[in-house]
């Protein structure tokens, strides 16, 4: 079984279209992440959610809009893309929001052309 | 606020050699502290973490990282690398009372034989 999943694995789509990545968990966690890995494999926080509530929303364009329609699932839709969004993205998710222990997913790896 | 230096981007050892990975936080607050490995196209996946107590802490396959306050890091080693340890290692960082977690750059670990 696998614990937090990623649809699509791969995603390749031209400048100015619109596009989202889901996420799922069936661990039972009450928060999930997404984060963004950039082609020098820095990590970093994109948003969290908590029982569906926003907690972490770190300084990222409005074009990306995370969406949670219950705990187990947390979607990201990313309108108008450019070619900076080129990245692997990936999900995660806790028990609690205070990052004791983050599960991630496999990675989406979006390619902007 | 927090921040993660990983002092080598890349070590190469050879199989059966014993290998150090450091790491050195920043932090105004206790922390929690977390490696984590990626194996080549995969997700993150936990490989120890201190939260308190003993400040040496041991992992999953044979890994081991030691917490030191006064100089603030966090060195993950193992005494015998294998080729499948071959991989990306990231340090990461959480404040107590935070709720994110801040990765350091990453470094790549490179076994010959």
């Amino acid at each position: 079984d696998t614990a937090v999943s990623q649809t699509p694995k791969y995603l390749v789509t031209q400048m100015g279209n619109d596009k989202s990545i889901k996420c799922e968990q069936n661990l039972g966690h009450d928060t999930m992440y997404w984060y963004k890995q950039d082609s020098k494999k820095f990590l970093k926080i994109m948003f969290s959610y908590n029982n569906k509530e926003l907690i972490i929303n770190e300084t990222v364009p409005n074009r990306f809009s995370p969406k949670s329609p219950d705990k187990a699932h947390l979607n990201l839709h990313i309108n108008s893309l450019e070619l900076g969004d080129s990245a692997v993205y990936f999900c995660a998710s806790s028990q609690g929001s205070f990052s004791y222990e983050q599960y991630f997913g496999p990675g989406t790896r979006l390619t902007v052309t | 606020a927090q921040s993660v230096t990983q002092l080598d981007s890349q070590v190469p050892v050879f199989e059966e050699a014993p290998v150090e990975l450091r790491c050195n936080y920043s932090s105004s607050v206790s922390v929690y502290l977390f490696w984590y490995v990626q194996y080549p196209n995969q997700g993150l996946q936990l490989l120890l973490k201190y939260l308190s107590g003993s400040t040496l802490v041991k992992g999953i396959n044979g890994f081991e990282a030691e917490f030191n306050k006064s100089q603030t890091s966090f060195h993950l080693r193992k005494p015998s690398v294998h080729i499948s340890d071959t991989a990306e290692y990231f340090c990461a960082v959480s404040g107590r009372g935070a709720q994110k977690l801040v990765f350091g750059q990453g470094t790549r670990l490179t076994i010959n034989p």
